[in-house]
């Protein structure tokens, strides 16, 4: 199975504030990753997918990359809003079983 | 307005079973591909299993094989993941979710999930 690792596991920002959330593949996906938001409760929603592509209706201020090799990731959120405060997850979908990074809580500082 | 509704969880005895359903409303059901994933209470997300939109393709994680047994009526916009023989790892929230077209391989749109405790 592909193993998936993130860092942070958690980052204290205030509103506005740039946050950066890394994702780690243990072997090379391409650009199969997604990210996802969760808010406590709540189902997991898809932000970006294919690494960069932002889904519909999705703010702008998220954006994702892949930095070299396929094997690493970025999540960013410019100018932080409250709403964006949850637990943000990348998952891998080269091939199964699909496996997800064990998350990062972004919280308010 | 696009939904997914799980229903069929609860609290089970270890080696029980359960049928847990996803009804879909407002998308053409099927033309997607359906996926499970679970959550343990306070973990992270798991990937369980997939059907592609004839039904005909089936993917599981490997600790669930030969337990668990997904399966859809196209006819009633309704997905459908049999769970036998669980155990405590089985306790769990299941989501249903809808496959990306066409990469089938990110999960668009989900339920609120439908909660499965295993517990003697």
């Amino acid at each position: 199975d592909i193993q998936m690792t993130q860092s942070p596991s958690s980052v204290s920002a205030s509103v506005g504030d740039r946050v950066t959330i890394s994702c780690r593949s243990s072997q090379d996906i391409y650009n199969w990753v997604a990210w996802y938001q969760q808010k406590p409760g709540k189902a997991p929603k898809l932000l970006i997918y294919g690494a960069h592509n932002l889904y519909g209706g999705v703010p702008s201020r998220f954006s994702g990359s892949r930095s070299g090799s396929g094997t690493e990731f970025t999540l960013t959120i410019t100018s932080l809003q409250p709403e964006d405060f949850a637990t943000y997850y990348c998952q891998q979908g080269n091939s199964f079983p699909f496996t997800f990074g064990p998350g990062t809580e972004v919280e308010i500082k | 307005q696009e939904q997914l509704v799980e229903s069929g969880g609860g609290l089970v005895k270890p080696g029980g079973y359960l049928r847990l359903s996803c009804e879909v409303s407002g998308f053409n059901f099927k033309d997607y591909y359906m996926h499970w994933i679970r959550q343990a209470p306070g973990k992270g997300l798991e990937w369980v299993s997939c059907i592609n939109q004839s039904g005909t393709m089936r993917q599981y994680r490997d600790s669930v094989k030969g337990r668990f047994t997904i399966s859809r009526d196209n006819a009633k916009n309704s997905l459908f993941l049999d769970i036998s023989n669980l155990s405590d790892d089985d306790t769990a929230i299941y989501y249903c979710a809808s496959g990306l077209r066409p990469q089938n391989w990110y999960f668009n749109l989900w339920g609120r999930g439908t909660l499965v405790t295993v517990s003697s």
